[in-house]
């Protein structure tokens, strides 16, 4: 069973404009957390912004803010202010449990492409 | 410190032949993990490790071998090459959960190709 879904295989946004990457996720865990990772086209991957199934509010790391809403097992990464250098492969991933910091479950990914 | 290493950066194998990828970390963390991303597709766990002398298998562990002699180094080795095995290898490392951390930390990693 897919357990991380990234319904958006590109998006395309304005330089200094929002936008919004979704993810959905599958889970009977009550212990969980989301990531969300950025891969350039250099290939590395790049950690974003972690939420937590218990933390009480929305991660934020400057420019990056996570949209968690647990009823709707969804976690949204926005990106505010769009910049040139944010184009590139996006990936939400998943642990499960109280453990598992490093089994993580990774979507299919989305790609930005941020135009002047 | 360099964080999470990878050797080599790219590798061609003829199907049928072996090899080791390599994996170091100097950040003293107990977790490590190996990945593999297959074109258009997001990382798929192969093994991971939760301290030295310790391993367990991730979603497509099979073709592939590891051991955790010590801390700092973590190999994959492919036991007999194929094709189905064209893809870039990523390896991660992390803390244990603490209040502060819960980043993986990759390496570069290795794009291997079997002929």
């Amino acid at each position: 069973a897919q357990k991380i879904t990234q319904t958006q295989p590109g998006m395309f946004v304005q330089e200094k404009e929002a936008v919004t990457l979704d993810c959905t996720y599958d889970t009977s865990d009550p212990s969980y957390g989301l990531f969300w990772y950025k891969q350039p086209s250099s290939g590395e991957m790049i950690f974003l912004i972690y939420q937590g199934s218990y933390d009480q509010q929305n991660a934020t790391e400057g420019r990056y803010s996570l949209n968690f809403q647990k009823a709707r097992k969804s976690a949204n990464l926005v990106i505010s202010a769009s910049q040139l250098g944010d184009s590139a492969m996006y990936f939400c991933a998943m642990r499960e449990g109280t453990g598992g910091y490093n089994k993580l479950i990774f979507g299919a990914g989305t790609r930005l492409a941020v135009h002047p | 410190n360099a964080g999470v290493t990878q050797t080599p950066k790219f590798q061609v194998l003829k199907t049928g032949q072996s090899m080791t990828l390599q994996c170091a970390q100097d950040m003293n963390h107990e977790y490590m993990s190996w990945y593999r991303q297959d074109p258009g597709m997001g990382l798929r766990l192969i093994h991971y490790s939760v301290g030295a002398g310790i391993t367990d298998q991730g979603e497509v562990p099979n073709g592939y071998n590891v051991s955790r002699s010590t801390t700092e180094d973590f190999p994959l080795r492919l036991l007999s090459a194929a094709p189905s095995q064209t893809s870039v290898y990523f390896c991660a490392s992390s803390y244990t959960r603490t209040a502060s951390s819960y980043e993986q930390y990759f390496g570069p990693g290795t794009r291997l190709t079997v002929t």
